[in-house]
């Protein structure tokens, strides 16, 4: 699996919108970008993934760049409770369809 | 329950003993995870199960760590001779289908003493 890189942390104003970006440069055609994020004391969370489409769902938005060699996950009003650690994950179609976290970004919203 | 379920909670236990840990997954799903997530790190990928089977085990790390998930539902992760560093969070996640999202439960949080 392509590996990614993030920034280790981030801060946020309440009320605005949280833009986390993801490197994955060496993604192969095959490979999905996954976004999941992990609450204290949670398990993680999947949020939401793509192929080379921006796409868009009720929790966020991502938007793949047209080498596909980047993403950003935009949280569009990031609230307090948007604190967590966000993982992006680039995933293989496999037989077993595993995912393989890395160090994530933590992202911390201030009121 | 709707999401998946994982018991105990908090598993404390002394070096060299023998644990248990359990996952109840969402019903219907056909593919469950587990991980170990130490702290500070991102979760660890161990051992896939699609149905009855255990497709890929490639991440447990020893042969103390075992799973077994025998009527294609509930797992069972067994941890034999337990070490200080099996210490983490042991989490549990099911999905639909292998390449569908996949859902977490909270996790149990072992600690070997």
């Amino acid at each position: 699996d392509a590996k990614t890189t993030q920034p280790p942390s981030m801060d946020c104003a309440e009320g605005r919108a949280a833009n986390l970006p993801c490197n994955h440069s060496t993604i192969s055609g095959n490979e999905y970008v996954y976004w999941y994020r992990q609450i204290h004391s949670q398990g993680p969370q999947y949020i939401i993934h793509g192929l080379k489409n921006n796409e868009t769902n009720e929790m966020a938005s991502l938007i793949i760049t047209e080498d596909r060699k980047s993403s950003t996950l935009i949280l569009p009003h990031a609230t307090l409770r948007d604190t967590a650690v966000y993982y992006c994950i680039v995933r293989v179609v496999s037989n077993t369809g595993k995912l393989i976290f890395g160090q994530g970004t933590t992202l911390q919203v201030k009121p | 329950g709707a999401g998946v379920s994982q018991t105990p909670s908090n598993k404390v236990t002394e070096k060299g003993k023998y644990v248990e840990l359990r996952c109840d997954p969402i019903s219907g799903h056909t593919a469950l995870y587990w991980y170990r997530q130490s702290l500070g790190q991102g979760p660890e990928f161990l051992i896939y199960f699609q149905g009855t089977g255990a497709a890929d085990d490639s991440g447990l790390p020893n042969d103390r760590f075992f799973a077994v998930r025998p009527e294609g539902s509930v797992s069972t992760l067994k941890i034999q001779r337990t070490e200080r560093g099996d210490s983490a969070v042991y989490l549990c996640a099911s999905s639909p289908g292998r390449n569908t999202e996949a859902f977490f439960g909270q996790g149990t949080r072992l600690t070997v003493v």
